[in-house]
């Protein structure tokens, strides 16, 4: 059972460019999350997505960042019109169900986004 | 507002020493508590998850416990290795929420 898998692991865009961040999450698991990574900062809760919703995006910024989880396909991380400040680690977790007491989520290695 | 916060941020030790990794949060309502290992530029690793209801877990040389009352965990390391150099983050889940809340975590070096 492979786990999160996010590509690419690494990406570069210049200013102005959309980014497209993928994530399959594990296999039996119809929850994700992303999360942002700032240089020297912790993580930080974005978007949580079931199937074809989204649940809560109360950490996505209001512009240009958007995201999906179709019923077939990974789920989608869009960046429109990237600007410097976008560069940062993105993050995919998943878990099977609802986050609960005996439930945890399961990290990607991540999607390092460089914009130049 | 939950906030979690770790002390020291950065550690620098010699192999063999054992060591405490101190995580502490404001809002004692939590799910769980996880401990994870970032390696520069990877992902995170999950090395410990402490439900509400426990207060310690342990996995080989690493020990993690919680108290909920006073809103603190402690991640215990023994007999340091350099291959242990890492980030160490915790992380809490609110209770009625899903969010991972963060903390900043802990640099460690383990020098040979």
């Amino acid at each position: 059972n492979a786990g999160v898998m996010q590509n690419p692991r690494h990406l570069v865009r210049r200013r102005g460019q959309e980014a497209r961040l993928r994530c399959s999450p594990m296999k039996g698991h119809s929850h994700v999350y992303w999360y942002r990574q700032l240089p020297e900062e912790g993580l930080k809760f974005m978007v949580y997505l079931q199937k074809e919703n989204i649940i809560d995006e109360s950490g996505m910024p209001k512009e240009r960042f958007s995201a999906e989880f179709p019923k077939e396909g990974p789920s989608i991380l869009r960046i429109q019109q990237v600007v410097r400040g976008d560069s940062a680690a993105y993050f995919c977790a998943s878990s099977p169900e609802r986050r609960g007491m005996n439930t945890e989520a399961f990290f990607g290695q991540g999607t390092r986004l460089t914009v130049v | 507002k939950q906030e979690v916060t770790q002390i020291p941020a950065a550690l620098s030790v010699p192999e063999g020493e054992n060591l405490v990794l101190n995580c502490s949060f404001t809002d004692s309502a939590i799910y769980n508590l996880q401990w994870f290992r970032q390696d520069p530029g990877k992902g995170l690793t999950s090395l410990l998850l402490i439900q509400s209801s426990q207060r310690e877990q342990t996995s080989g040389r690493l020990n993690a416990s919680l108290d909920k009352s006073s809103g603190r965990s402690t991640l215990y390391i023994a007999a340091s290795q350099p291959g242990d150099s890492a980030t160490y983050l915790c992380a809490v889940i609110t209770s009625g929420t899903y969010k991972y809340i963060f903390g900043t975590g802990t640099r460690l070096k383990v020098l040979a």
